[in-house]
């Protein structure tokens, strides 16, 4: 069964410095999406993305934040300069034109 | 704003009893429930998903929808400790393939 995939699984990154956290939605899906979950919250929605643009952001989703689709089949969460509340799961999902988001295995983001 | 709420429980149940997860939601107009379990550390996965009101069966779970009431349930039969998990009540409310808002979930306890 096709999976949304999401590399890496852990990162650790110092404060102030960038992540690019990756995600390869499934390859015949549409929409796609960012969430995040700090240990013991809700998840939470930061961004959905459909025709190469963004739908719809959060609040959480600053000037910090940025997503990209570079090709055809990667799709891109970056956050500029890390602060330590950006520490949290983050989920990549994707759905196609009618059915339900599936959700990858996530990112565990540590901030230091 | 959007709301979804949830009994964080735990909820512990039999092994073999009928388990009873609840949500209710804050806007009328909501059109597409969705239920994710999540083991600990690990990501949502979709569990059933349901437009209509009425029940939506699929092998041991039920899905059961009542927009008046603005209230969705999932039933889980003849439970196993295999479903000892937290589960996700996650709402669509504009169904345009939009953001989930997701319950807070009710922690599942199945004892042997």
């Amino acid at each position: 069964e096709p999976e949304v995939t999401q590399t890496p699984s852990h990162q650790v990154t110092q404060m102030g410095q960038e992540v690019i956290l990756r995600c390869v939605p499934i390859s015949n899906h549409l929409y796609f999406y960012w969430y995040r979950q700090i240990l013991g919250q809700k998840v939470e929605f930061l961004v959905s993305f459909y025709n190469n643009e963004i739908s719809e952001k959060s609040e959480i989703f600053d000037d910090q934040f940025s997503v990209e689709r570079p090709d055809g089949s990667n799709f891109t969460l970056k956050i500029r300069s890390t602060k330590l509340e950006d520490s949290a799961m983050y989920f990549c999902a994707s759905r196609d034109r009618q059915g339900p988001q599936h959700f990858g295995d996530g990112t565990r983001l540590s901030i230091l | 704003q959007k709301e979804v709420e949830q009994n964080s429980g735990p909820l512990s149940v039999p092994e073999g009893a009928i388990a009873s997860l609840n949500c209710t939601y804050s806007d009328r107009g909501s059109q597409s429930f969705f239920w994710y379990r999540q083991y600990s550390g690990k990501s949502p996965e979709l569990i059933m998903f349901i437009y209509s009101n009425g029940d939506k069966e699929d092998g041991r779970f039920t899905a059961q929808l009542n927009k008046a009431s603005q209230y969705v349930s999932l039933l889980i039969r003849d439970s196993q400790p295999s479903d000892s998990a937290t589960y996700l009540c996650a709402v669509d409310f504009y169904n345009q393939g939009g953001k989930l808002i997701f319950g807070q979930g009710t922690e599942l306890s199945v004892k042997p």
